[in-house]
């Protein structure tokens, strides 16, 4: 089984910096991912780690520690248009056909 | 064509009714999914298929029947659903990697 945790929401100001925390248990860890969801909108891919270290795509960047089981999403230079949930999922190996688990999703609200 | 596509984009149905899902995409992706999501919830997984064949349901009640006539399209079919079954479907698809989300369908059922 797995068990994903995040905060449920934060708020930060424009052209500041915000970093969303995940830590997660599985039996059988094989990726994580972080989604980008505005409401009423479908879930957008930001990042995927699988080996431990930090991935780094313009604003936003990924780090990875699977030996801690923790993850976080940094985004900076925010804008308003990253008020949106983030969401952390989990992929298991043990598991046919690629499961991908989510956590609970932190909103984020920016305030200008 | 990087999209995943579903219909309806909204659907209501009494709770007697037959209705039905669909999702398609043409980016080669073998693995298909459902998820549903309830508001300011995360999307849970109910069905997984791998190569047109379902190789994960994750205990979902029988009125939801999954079909996955070939490798573009999957359906969800909806019968004798209940008023706690409204929430957005959302339709995935994977190469292995990361999964593709379709815009959903929002299903009220009264």
């Amino acid at each position: 089984g797995q068990n994903i945790d995040q905060p449920t929401e934060m708020t930060a100001t424009e052209g500041a910096i915000v970093q969303i925390n995940c830590t997660y248990q599985t039996s059988g860890f094989n990726g994580l991912f972080w989604y980008q969801q505005h409401a009423g909108e479908a879930p957008t891919f930001l990042s995927y780690n699988v080996l431990d270290g930090l991935e780094e795509k313009g604003r936003f960047s990924s780090f990875l520690s699977r030996s801690k089981g923790y993850s976080y999403l940094l985004l900076k230079e925010l804008q308003m248009k990253d008020s949106a949930s983030y969401l952390c999922a989990v992929r298991d190996k043990e598991a046919a056909g690629n499961k991908l688990t989510f956590g609970g999703g932190t909103r984020v609200l920016v305030k200008p | 064509d990087t999209e995943v596509t579903q219909t309806p984009k909204h659907l209501v149905m009494g709770m007697t009714n037959k209705k039905s899902l669909k999702c398609e995409q043409h980016m080669g992706h073998r693995a298909m999914y459902w998820y549903k999501q309830k508001a300011k919830k995360p999307p849970e997984l109910m069905f997984v298929y791998s190569y047109e064949k379902l190789s994960i349901n994750e205990s979902v009640p029988s009125r939801f029947s999954p079909e996955c006539p070939n490798s573009s399209l999957l359906n969800l079919h909806l019968h004798a659903l209940q008023p706690e079954d409204s929430a957005l479907y959302l339709c995935a698809s994977s190469l292995g990697g990361e999964l593709f989300f379709g815009e959903g369908s929002r299903l009220t059922v009264l």
